[in-house]
């Protein structure tokens, strides 16, 4: 069965230091794999996807993602965390050969940037 | 950029009665839209994918008489909590395949439903 795990509940970083929310999955066939981002009461924003080609995906508010196919993982990265980047983040990959865009999301990780 | 509305935004109401949540896709048109429901601080699960035009496909495990959907349009799909009880409570959020690209999808803003 496909899956995605962020293995993580919590992230803490202090403001200005890199910052890295973990994410492996488990698909069969080639992943589409996405990063959202959730403020409070609020539904899910885009951040990044990756779908193919290069392995770096640059997104949203100066967030990236490596997709690492031999590791099945997809890390969200940013090099300096920013005190407003403290929200609810999720990956999700697509289900495979799925015609309607069904989605598969981790349990989600918080992210805590302190100043 | 897309974009996908939920109304209400929040709503309250009593044990036994039925609640409406809409979600439109106010830019483009969408055959289909999922929903999802969100406990606090955990994930999104899906409850069942909305067709334009057809039945919607329901998760295992999810009541279809109790969560009525009807994608009446490609731009409105409604969900309606049957005699809701509190444990129906809880942060329902629809989203919605950008019809010419569907590796992306765009979500609501969520309702949060209390029933008391």
């Amino acid at each position: 069965a496909q899956s995605v795990a962020q293995p993580e509940d919590q992230v803490n970083v202090a403001e200005g230091n890199p910052l890295t929310v973990k994410c492996t999955y488990s698909v069969s066939g080639n992943p589409y794999l996405f990063w959202y981002v959730q403020y409070p009461n609020r539904g899910l924003q885009f951040l990044l996807k990756y779908i193919t080609g290069d392995n770096l995906v640059k997104g949203s508010y100066g967030f990236e993602a490596e997709f690492n196919k031999s590791q099945t993982s997809f890390h969200l990265k940013k090099p300096s965390a920013l005190v407003s980047d403290s929200a609810l983040y999720f990956c999700a990959v697509r289900e495979p050969y799925s015609n309607t865009g069904k989605l598969i999301f981790g349990q989600g990780t918080t992210l805590q940037v302190k100043p | 950029g897309a974009v996908v509305s939920q109304h209400p935004s929040r709503v309250i109401c009593k044990s036994g009665t039925s609640v409406k949540i809409e979600c439109r896709s106010l830019d483009f048109q969408a055959t289909t839209m999922f929903w999802y429901r969100q406990f606090p601080k955990q994930s999104l699960m899906l409850m069942a994918t909305s067709n334009e035009g057809s039945k919607a496909t329901y998760e295992q495990g999810v009541e279809k008489d109790k969560f009525l959907i009807n994608h009446a349009s490609l731009t409105l799909s409604t969900l309606t909590v049957t005699s809701a009880h509190p444990e129906d409570s809880s942060f329902y959020i629809c989203s919605a395949p950008w019809l010419a690209d569907s590796t992306e999808q765009y979500f609501g803003p969520g309702t949060r439903l209390t029933v008391t």
